[in-house]
């Protein structure tokens, strides 16, 4: 079982939807969690840190549950712009940080 | 924000070349930098972390002589693919995090390097 697993998708949504991506981790000593974005070819780029108490940002909503080891990120009202490949990110406390596999996300006129 | 600084870009070479891919930390000291490879359609893959004035530290399967690591200061980690074959064709990415941040601060990536063997 990979330490950090996310939805293989890919997700194809119009634009205007909701789409909502989870994310597991195994290791239960894990203390922070991101989500990142990676367009074909670029660097991943921080999207959001991902906070106990939950938090927004614009049209994204990162949410974490410790007790079932799952992360998620909603993205609201889909724009054109937000394909790409989301990136879960989880950090251990020796300061080690994998990575999920990515999710693809397209949206469509 | 912090900037990492990663060249060249984009490498072609022939087989049998070494190519060198440079990162640095531009605004913040790094003690350790990481470096990374991307196959299409699939996610990064950790080679190896680079610790600064010592040696680096190899993943599972990564051969040490083929993917040199130097990082000779806080701000510069070198990756040196030696005797490049096609088959090492990919993209690579270092990243790296301010050694004044917590350890579990978020990382900074270079733009990366797209390297073609011919």
């Amino acid at each position: 079982r990979k330490e950090v697993e996310q939805d293989p998708g890919p997700f194809n949504v119009p634009e205007g939807a909701t789409v909502a991506f989870n994310c597991t981790y195994s290791n239960s000593a894990s203390q922070s969690f991101f989500w990142y974005r990676q367009d074909c070819r670029k660097e991943p780029k921080l999207l959001m840190s991902v906070y106990s108490s939950g938090n927004e940002d614009g049209r994204f909503t990162a949410q974490l549950n410790r007790a079932s080891q799952y992360i998620s990120l909603l993205i609201r009202d889909s724009k054109l712009s937000d394909s790409a490949t989301y990136l879960c990110v989880v950090n251990t406390n020796a300061g080690k940080s994998t990575f999920g596999d990515g999710t693809t996300l397209t949206v469509k006129p | 924000g912090a900037v990492v600084s990663q060249h060249p870009s984009w490498v072609i070479c022939k087989s049998g070349t070494s190519v060198k891919i440079e990162c640095r930390s531009l605004d913040f000291q790094a003690t350790t930098m990481f470096w990374y490879r991307q196959f299409p359609k699939q996610s990064l893959m950790l080679m190896a972390t680079s610790n600064e004035g010592s040696k680096a530290t190899y993943e599972q399967g990564v051969e040490k002589d083929k993917f040199l690591i130097n990082h000779a200061s806080l701000t510069l980690s070198t990756l040196t693919v030696t005797s490049a074959h096609p088959e090492d064709s990919s993209f690579y990415i270092c990243s790296a995090r301010d050694q004044g941040g917590s350890r579990y601060e978020k990382l900074f990536f270079g733009s990366g390097t797209q390297l073609s063997v011919l």
